[in-house]
């Protein structure tokens, strides 16, 4: 079975530009979670969507955002990109997302770098 | 607020050598605890988990964790490593209601020597 796949593997923006990153969870997984990973730290939370509907949200600005769709898809938006928006930007997907016994499985991730 | 600590940033071992990656966490209420490996060029990878019962739990590749509630601690521990564990190390915590987030430590690079 394939894994969360992410696409793209790499981009290179300017800053100010809009991004949209996308991201396909394992095949019966209802629920997606977006982390950023900035070189040198650990992952951290923006959002979590389950059965379309957002779950979670961490402590990132509005210029965020994301949806998912009805086949589980997902898409992380990036509005006014800053140079602080560079990072490997990490998908997860899990089978319900509503019980606490879940375990998340991380996709291949994106590198985004804004010049 | 909630938060997780990684002891070491960067821990050198040769082969054979035991390790003990030290983590403790910080979290109002009931925790799941996780370690997650990275191998370069790889992705995350779960390498075991603790919901509840015996604190002693063993995951993948020989890796074991020990939870200690009084201690806030979720150390990792594998009796002798290899040069393939050469990877990056996460500890993370989450909270045991649904929907709630994964937070992660800062994480630790092991280099293993052959």
């Amino acid at each position: 079975d394939a894994g969360v796949t992410q696409s793209p593997t790499h981009l290179i923006k300017t800053r100010g530009q809009h991004v949209t990153l996308r991201c396909s969870p394992i095949s019966g997984h209802k629920s997606v979670s977006w982390y950023q990973q900035v070189l040198g730290q650990g992952p951290q939370f923006i959002f979590q969507y389950y059965e379309k509907e957002e779950r979670g949200r961490g402590n990132f600005p509005d210029r965020f955002s994301a949806r998912q769709f009805p086949n589980y898809s997902s898409e992380l938006n990036v509005n006014a990109l800053l140079l602080g928006d560079s990072a490997l930007y990490l998908c997860a997907s899990n089978p319900q997302g509503t019980t606490s016994t879940d375990t998340q499985y991380f996709g291949p991730g994106t590198r985004l770098t804004v010049l | 607020a909630q938060s997780v600590s990684q002891h070491n940033h960067h821990v050198i071992l040769s082969e054979a050598a035991s390790l003990e990656l030290g983590c403790n966490y910080s979290y109002g209420g009931t925790v799941n605890l996780f370690w997650y490996v990275q191998y370069p060029g790889q992705h995350l990878q779960l390498l075991l988990k603790y919901f509840s019962g015996d604190p002693l739990v063993k995951g993948i590749k020989g890796f074991e964790a020990e939870f200690i509630k009084s201690k806030f601690s979720f150390n990792l521990r594998k009796p002798s490593v290899q040069w393939s564990d050469t990877a990056e190390y996460f500890c993370v915590a989450r909270g045991n209601q649904a929907g709630t987030a994964l937070i992660f430590g800062k994480g630790t690079t092991l280099s293993v020597s052959s």
